[in-house]
């Protein structure tokens, strides 16, 4: 089982519409990232987070410590968000990210 | 700043061939992490860096594969004898200090295929 999990796994979704991407892990975390990957794309860092909330353009992260779960929320969704959005923590004293798998998303004009 | 630079984008080569991929971090940047796409195991750490020193290759594969950091703007990553099953996406990320608290920027990766 992989300690960080994503939902919904693929989302279609017209434009305009308010996207919400959730991930939820098991272990104790010192960081929490929001990547996003266009087809074919590099990654981007999207956001970085340990607590509360972070708020970019469009892009809204939220993250509930206690109840280990993040989500990544997109207002007025334009087909140039389609992309796959990867969330990954790191623990204290650990370099290392650990992935989900990833949310394909695609809206639709 | 230029960002992560990696090269070469795309690489198509012969199963036994030697792989060399290449990486600039991002000036001042002390941290850096090698990591690999597929489809099936999505993006894995290879091997990351602090200070031009590497901490933990535990997701090197196998022997074949080797990673150095001769200075603070340079890192390679290489296979040796490269294999069908290296077929990737391989990707090189640069962080400013040493704890696990700072943004990672990536590069735009470089796609391996091995005949």
């Amino acid at each position: 089982k992989n300690e960080v999990e994503q939902s919904p796994q693929n989302l279609t979704a017209q434009e305009g519409e308010f996207i919400t991407i959730n991930c939820s892990y098991s272990v104790g975390i010192s960081a929490l990232h929001w990547l996003q990957q266009h087809p074919g794309g590099g990654i981007v860092s999207l956001f970085m987070l340990s607590s509360g909330k972070k708020k970019h353009g469009r892009l809204i992260a939220t993250i509930n410590i206690q109840e280990k779960h993040s989500s990544l929320h997109i207002t007025a969704s334009h087909p140039r968000d389609s992309a796959v959005y990867i969330c990954a923590v790191s623990s204290f004293g650990n370099e290392k990210l650990t992935f989900g798998t990833g949310t394909r998303l695609t809206i639709i004009p | 700043d230029a960002g992560v630079i990696q090269s070469p984008r795309h690489e198509v080569t012969e199963m036994g061939q030697e792989v060399t991929l290449r990486c600039k971090p991002i000036s001042g940047h002390n941290s850096l992490f090698w990591y690999r796409q597929t489809m099936m195991r999505g993006l894995e750490l290879l091997i990351y860096f602090n200070n031009n020193v590497p901490i933990d290759d535990s997701g090197m594969p196998e022997d074949r594969f080797s990673a150095k950091m001769p200075n603070a703007s340079f890192s390679t990553l290489k296979i040796q004898p490269s294999e069908p099953r290296d077929s990737a996406v391989y990707f090189c990320a640069s962080r400013q200090g040493s704890t696990n608290t700072g943004e990672l920027f990536f590069g735009e990766g470089s796609r391996l295929t091995v005949l």
